[in-house]
């Protein structure tokens, strides 16, 4: 089955520069990808989705890219700013059953003012 | 819309009672999907339903788990007896359409903590 691989280690970065988070999977290349935010004590909340023919995809200071030779997405924030900071997760469809996402561990952002 | 809502939001209890979560998922959305999240093992899915209908519970843990969706508004999950590794944070979430083209909306999650 699918594997999604995440940096483990916090992301600490200062205001005001661009955040870049890594996520990785292993196996078959999904048809899309998603991103979450997660804060502590609440669930995660659905950011944007790039489908496998899409390069690159923009919203607001967000921008999400996705090479499926490399099997590699990149989560970019830009112009980050201290309410950025959350925990990144990256999702994809599992192969065999469409109907479900399997999450990775997630990435934590600390921005500093 | 009010989202998706979870309730309880805490519970404690004893080994070997049972335990019970309730979700109310976001009407008009056809998908409602369990998830359980530990620190070990992140987010893991649990069982998902298609118009009120299990589609996969793979991710059943144990017998002990069990999960029903009687109507379109409404499903529980259920744990009987509870165990302390069943700790962890209980996560609803609905969509339309389940290949999630449009996202999950996720509950604020139920904390279980079994001593």
């Amino acid at each position: 089955s699918q594997k999604i691989e995440q940096n483990s280690e916090a992301l600490n970065i200062q205001e005001g520069k661009t955040a870049t988070l890594t996520c990785n999977y292993t196996n078959y290349s999904p048809a899309y990808l998603q991103w979450y935010r997660q804060d502590p004590g609440r669930g995660p909340v659905f950011l944007l989705l790039i489908r496998e023919n899409e390069k690159e995809k923009r919203k607001e200071r967000l921008k999400v890219t996705f090479d499926t030779t490399l099997k590699q997405s990149l989560f970019h924030i830009t112009a980050s700013q201290p309410a950025d900071s959350a925990t990144y997760l990256c999702a994809l469809p599992d192969h065999n059953q469409g109907g479900k996402l399997i999450f990775g561990q997630g990435t934590e952002l600390s921005v500093k003012p | 819309d009010a989202g998706v809502i979870q309730s309880p939001r805490h519970e404690v209890t004893e080994m070997g009672q049972e335990v019970t979560l309730r979700c109310k998922p976001i009407s008009g959305h056809d998908y409602l999907f369990w998830y359980r999240q530990t620190m070990m093992r992140g987010l893991e899915l649990l069982i998902y339903f298609n118009n009120n209908v299990p589609i996969d519970d793979s991710g059943m843990p144990e017998d002990r788990f069990s999960a029903k969706m009687p109507n379109a508004s409404f499903s529980t999950l259920k744990i009987q007896p509870s165990e302390p590794r069943d700790s962890a944070v209980y996560f609803c979430a609905s969509s339309l359409r389940g290949q999630g083209i449009e996202g999950y909306t996720f509950g604020s999650g139920t904390r279980l903590t079994v001593v």
